[in-house]
């Protein structure tokens, strides 16, 4: 799987979009960019994933570049309970070692 | 549906001492795993499932031993404890190989 490249840190206002980035540049083609968060001592919770396309949730926005090299995460209104870890992965699009592998992630904090 | 569940919350062993972290699931999911999570670290693939009676290992599977004799349920075993072993353990499902994996509340485990 294709590695990537996240700042630490960032953080933004309460009410304002939260924009993270992440950079994929060997990505390959079948591989898929997933996000996934990390509250406090919780388990991974699943946000979003996509392949060539933007993609929306209820939760965010996948926004990739047209060569695929990186991709922004939007949440289009944080709020404080958004604030976590955010984990950027890259993933084979199937078979048996289509697994996730995990980062550091980057901490977004969300500031009154 | 209740999800991925995962006992016990909290485990304190000695070194030398074995145990079983249990994990079910109850969304039909084929694939199931099990992550480590150190302090300040990722997570890191232990063993997973593609299926019953199928498992492999994953990027740290030293020390550990799983088996899957059901499609609910992947327990973890812990043939005799370390201090190294000392995490956070994740369990998780997805329907398929390629599937968004949902991850349980995990583990928290403490070898003295």
């Amino acid at each position: 799987d294709a590695k990537t490249t996240q700042p630490p840190s960032m953080d933004c206002a309460e009410g304002r979009a939260a924009n993270l980035p992440c950079n994929h540049s060997t990505i390959s083609g079948n591989e898929y960019v997933y996000w996934y968060r990390q509250i406090h001592s919780q388990g991974p919770q699943y946000i979003i994933h996509g392949l060539k396309n933007n993609e929306t949730n209820e939760m965010a926005s996948l926004i990739i570049t047209e060569d695929r090299k990186s991709s922004t995460l939007i949440l289009p209104h944080a709020t404080l309970r958004d604030t976590a870890v955010y984990y950027c992965i890259v993933r084979g699009g199937t078979g048996a070692n289509s697994k996730l592998t995990f980062g550091k992630g980057i901490t977004l904090s969300v500031r009154p | 549906n209740a999800g991925v569940t995962q006992t016990p919350k909290f485990q304190v062993l000695k070194t030398g001492q074995s145990m079983t972290l249990q994990c079910a699931q109850d969304m039909n999911h084929e694939y199931m795993s099990w992550y480590r999570q150190d302090p300040g670290m990722g997570l890191r693939l232990i063993h997973y499932s593609v299926g019953a009676g199928i498992t492999d290992q994953g990027e740290v599977p030293n020390g550990y031993n799983v088996s899957r004799s059901t499609t609910e349920d992947f327990p973890l075993r812990l043939l005799s404890a370390a201090p190294s072993q000392t995490s956070v353990y994740f369990c998780a499902s997805s329907a398929g190989t390629s599937g968004s994996p949902y991850f349980g509340p995990g583990t928290r485990l403490t070898v003295t």
